[in-house]
C-alpha cells in the first residue's frame, strides 16, 4: 500500500523569505499524481500545485514550485516570498494511476507560520 | 459557481442518534468521495462513487452508509454514532473525463458525538 509521510509538523518563516516543505512517499507504481494542498482556518481545502510522475518538469503555480524527485520518492513544496496569506496547513496527497477508486492518499500535514 | 456544498456544517449530537450529512456538487462530476480528517493522521477515505447506484468502501468504512442515487449528491449516513466518529468530514467530486485529475472539495463539516 502507498504511504505518504511529510516530516515537519511545523515549519515557520519570516515573512517575504523562501521555505520548502518536505514530503515523501512510498509507491511500486511508476504513473501516479501527487499533490500539494493548502487547508487554512477556514478549513477549505485548496489545491495548491499538482504534478504527473510521467514529466520530468517541476511543476511551478506562481510563488509555488515543487522539487519531484522520482527515484527518491520526494516531493517537495518551495513557497517563494512567504506572504502572512500563506499561512495553513499544507497536505502532500497521492493518487495512483492504476488504481480505479481515485482515491487520495495524505500526508499528515505540516503546519506553516509565517512570522511579520 | 461551481462548488461542493455540505450540510451541516458543525454538528454536535448524542450517540446512537442516526444523522445524514449531506453533499451536493454542481459540475456534473461522475466521481465523488467521503474522507475524514483527523489530527495528525491527514485524510482518510470513508466512501466512494463512481457514478449512480455506484459505490465502494475506502479505508474506514466502518460505521457509515452512503447513497447514490442522483448525480449531483452523495449523503453519507451514520446509523448509530459513537464518539470515535468525532472528526471533520470532507465531500469531494472530480470529473473521471477530461478535467485536471483535481478533486474539488466541501468546506467541511465539524461532528461531535457525545
Amino acid at each position: 500500500a502507498q504511504t505518504v509521510t511529510q516530516s515537519q509538523p511545523e515549519m515557520s518563516v519570516q515573512e517575504a523569505e523562501t521555505v520548502t516543505l518536505s514530503c515523501t512517499y512510498d509507491t511500486s507504481e511508476s504513473d501516479y499524481y501527487l499533490f500539494w494542498y493548502k487547508q487554512p482556518p477556514s478549513r477549505q481545502m485548496i489545491l495548491v500545485i499538482r504534478q504527473e510522475a510521467y514529466k520530468q518538469q517541476n511543476a511551478t503555480e506562481n510563488r509555488f514550485s515543487v522539487n519531484f524527485q522520482k527515484a527518491a520518492k520526494s516531493f517537495s513544496l518551495k513557497i517563494s516570498d512567504s506572504q502572512l496569506g500563506d499561512a495553513a496547513m499544507y497536505f502532500c496527497a497521492y493518487r495512483s494511476e492504476i488504481n480505479s477508486n481515485y482515491q487520495l492518499i495524505w500526508g499528515a500535514g505540516t503546519k506553516l507560520i509565517i512570522k511579520p | 459557481e461551481a462548488q461542493v456544498t455540505q450540510n451541516p456544517r458543525y454538528l454536535i449530537t448524542v450517540t446512537g442518534k442516526k444523522l445524514t450529512v449531506t453533499c451536493s456538487q454542481n459540475m456534473n462530476h461522475e466521481y465523488m468521495s467521503w474522507y475524514r480528517q483527523d489530527p495528525g493522521l491527514g485524510l482518510r477515505q470513508i466512501y466512494y462513487s463512481m457514478n449512480v447506484e455506484v459505490t465502494d468502501k475506502g479505508d474506514v468504512p466502518e460505521g457509515y452508509k452512503v447513497s447514490r442515487k442522483e448525480k449531483r449528491n452523495f449523503p453519507l449516513i451514520l446509523e448509530s454514532p459513537s464518539p470515535n466518529q468525532t472528526s471533520l468530514y470532507f465531500c469531494a467530486s472530480q470529473p473521471l473525463s477530461g478535467g485536471t485529475n483535481e478533486q474539488f472539495f466541501g468546506p467541511g463539516t465539524r461532528l461531535t458525538v457525545l
